[in-house]
């Protein structure tokens, strides 16, 4: 069974970085095709796609926040760590991370989620 | 502003057949993506349902009822996702996505089951 748990600050001050793990089990991110996902979700919003990571340390990005994040893997720790610098009151969101399929484009499952926001 | 539009709302009684639409802009073709669908209910993460890129190309999540379909229409440019025979616990957000360079997310249909 995999599950997913985010983990991180749940307030934040505009200008700050935020730094989220998400801690994972049941698979293992040195699989081949295997990546983790990280999505947000403003309150009562659609969800925002932000970024993911492979197996083999292959970085996707969301073109529009590129510039402001940043995201890790330690394999042997079944952590994937997400930042994001410059934080601001519209990046108040619940963040999720996911897992990736191997032979699909899609992410299944997702974790619970982690409710950040962004004030001062 | 979400790439993929799907109307805020739609509505279905007990037992009735719903469609859920997702409209691709111009520059997305249906026909060349596989577009796929996830459930959210209030409070939980979104679910994944299946993808469809086509009738010999597409999937299921698991565990996920069979009354849950999916189909393209290339003329309309949109995605659809069938539910066959609503039930009450259906009453939930359905979101569309696509992978293009990256994921692109529709803005989420909140289905309501009167």
């Amino acid at each position: 069974q995999i599950t997913l748990k985010e983990s991180g600050p749940t307030l934040v001050k505009p200008t700050q970085t935020l730094t989220l793990t998400c801690s994972f089990s049941g698979f293992s991110l040195s699989a081949t095709g295997v990546g983790v996902g990280w999505i947000r979700q403003p309150p009562g919003k659609a969800l925002e796609w932000l970024s993911l990571i492979y197996w083999d340390g292959d970085k996707r990005y969301n073109s529009s926040l590129k510039s402001r994040l940043s995201i890790t893997k330690d394999t042997s720790r079944n952590q994937v760590v997400l930042t994001m610098t410059n934080m601001d009151p519209t990046d108040s969101a619940t963040y999720y991370c996911a897992h990736k399929v191997r032979s699909g484009g899609y992410y299944d499952p997702w974790g619970q989620g982690t409710l950040v926001t962004v004030s001062s | 502003q979400p790439v993929l539009t799907q109307p805020p709302s739609s509505s279905a009684s007990p037992g009735e057949s719903v469609r859920l639409t997702c409209t691709l802009p111009s520059d997305i073709p249906v026909g060349g993506y596989n577009i796929y669908w996830y459930q959210q209910k209030p409070g939980s993460p979104p679910r994944f349902l299946l993808y469809y890129f086509s009738d010999t190309d597409k999937g299921q999540g698991s565990g996920v009822p069979s009354r849950f379909s999916a189909y393209t229409d290339t003329s309309a440019n949109t995605g659809i996702l069938l539910i066959s025979g609503v039930q009450s616990e259906d009453e939930a957000d359905y979101f569309c996505a696509v992978w293009t360079r990256h994921v692109v997310f529709g803005g989420g249909t909140k289905l309501a089951v009167l």
